[in-house]
């Protein structure tokens, strides 16, 4: 079946100028995650949506960060006022419902976003 | 912040041989995860190893968890040219999983 996608694949803005980043998770998956990536580095969390409980916002680095999810749907990441060192790849990845032990995480490919 | 922490950060081995990396944490875990990068995008999972449990089989991958020392190392046996990307450890203490910085892997032919 369909993966997680993410839109756009790449995406080149100027500072100071709002983006948008999409998510399409695996259809029946409840949990949805966001994570950045800098060169070089390994995942940072941003932000988990799990069914409509209220998000866990608490890796999200700034309040120029906001994401949505519509139920249990497409999320949107949000970027207002860029800077350069948004410069990363964002990652989606979804799961199923959390059950004790589980977790393994479905990523999509990646938005990689140049803030110039 | 990152709370696993992989070694070496980087591996060069001969296509055949066998891939060992390490990974270390520090705060109690329901499980960890291995995944494997290529070419700085999406993660592909490799293998879950719950807190209850030693060793892991797949394929030719084996894993082992040492809740005791708060590590686990990966083994990638006969490893071939496909094998060459970055490997991450993530730990899974309640939903969110932590990444370490990973160990890149080079497989030569």
């Amino acid at each position: 079946g369909a993966g997680v996608s993410q839109s756009p694949s790449n995406k080149v803005t100027e500072k100071g100028k709002d983006v948008e980043l999409r998510c399409d998770p695996i259809s029946g998956h409840t949990a949805l995650y966001w994570y950045r990536q800098r060169l070089g580095q390994g995942l940072e969390f941003l932000i988990y949506f799990q069914g409509n409980s209220a998000p866990d916002k608490s890796g999200l680095p700034s309040d120029r960060f906001s994401a949505e999810r519509t139920g249990e749907s497409v999320s949107t990441l949000t970027i207002q006022r860029t800077q350069q060192e948004d410069s990363a790849v964002y990652l989606c990845a979804s799961s199923l419902a959390r059950v004790a032990g589980n977790g393994e995480q479905y990523f999509g490919p990646g938005t990689r976003l140049t803030v110039t | 912040s990152q709370q696993g922490e992989e070694d070496p950060q980087a591996l060069s081995i001969q296509e055949g041989e066998n891939a060992t990396m390490n990974c270390s944490y520090k705060t109690s875990i329901n499980n960890l995860q291995w995944y494997r990068q290529n070419s700085g995008r999406g993660l592909v999972h490799l293998i879950l190893i719950r807190s209850n449990e030693r060793e892991k089989h797949s394929g030719r991958l084996r894993v082992t968890l040492d809740t005791s020392k708060k590590s686990s190392s990966l083994l990638i046996t006969a490893s071939r040219a496909a094998d060459t990307a970055s490997y991450f450890c993530a730990t899974d203490a309640n939903y969110k999983l932590s990444f370490g910085a990973g160990t890149t892997v080079t497989v030569r032919a």
